[in-house]
């Protein structure tokens, strides 16, 4: 079945422990993205990869890091959480062509505390 | 830039009734545009897509939109909803290498 998973579906967390939510897909799509989800603001991209080893910011960067070193995984690091990371965050593939629409995983819901 | 405009955050509806979810977005030489239906504690789901042709598009479980180019709108309809149509929607349009979306448009169905 063609589909992106992302792991874990669920995390509570303290302030400043670093953790990485994985994403992968099976669909070989040259791109991979991530966006967060808050109420009353839709999804906002956060960073997305063209290809492997290239990567680029999307609209809320901050406090986020990723890599792309295999086709299919796309993990999400959070180096330091804070409380405003708190969200739900989706991963998201397509291919590269004139329209990406996109594929979603099931979301990560993360609690910073 | 472009940017997604969805006019009404909540609508609630009851069994049987039309809906309709406005969208309007922000105007481009070209313009692809998506609704994606997310069901509670789901991911995204694409329901439809206007990418050329015709402006009326139609989609999965009964719902259609109509691509109004003077208007910058595409606009999401179904004749008769049902409970389990009970859903956030979103539209999105292709903004560079990545989807700009709507806030969203809760949809509650009652019996």
């Amino acid at each position: 079945e063609a589909q992106v998973t992302q792991n874990p579906r669920y995390l509570i967390t303290v302030t400043g422990k670093k953790l990485t939510v994985t994403c992968s897909q099976n669909m070989n799509h040259e791109y991979m993205s991530w966006y967060r989800q808050d109420p009353g603001l839709g999804l906002r991209q956060i960073y997305y990869s063209m290809n492997v080893e290239v990567t680029d910011k999307g609209d809320v960067p901050e406090g986020y890091k990723v890599s792309r070193k295999e086709k299919r995984n796309f993990p999400l690091i959070l180096e330091s959480p804070s409380p405003n990371q708190t969200s739900l965050y989706f991963c998201a593939s397509s291919p590269r062509d004139y329209s990406y629409e996109q594929y979603f995983g099931p979301g990560t819901r993360l609690t910073v505390t | 830039a472009q940017s997604v405009t969805q006019l009404d955050s909540q609508v609630p509806v009851f069994e049987e009734a039309p809906v309709e979810l406005r969208c309007n977005y922000s105007s481009s030489v070209s313009v692809y545009l998506f609704w994606y239906v997310q069901y509670p504690n789901q991911g995204l789901q694409l329901l439809l897509k206007y990418l050329s042709g015709s402006t009326l598009v139609k989609g999965i479980n009964g719902f259609e939109a109509e691509f109004n180019k003077s208007q910058t709108s595409f606009h999401l309809r179904k004749p008769s909803v049902h409970i389990s149509d009970t859903a956030e929607y979103f539209c999105a349009v292709r903004d560079d290498y990545k989807l700009s979306f709507g806030a969203g448009t809760t949809v509650t169905v009652r019996a």
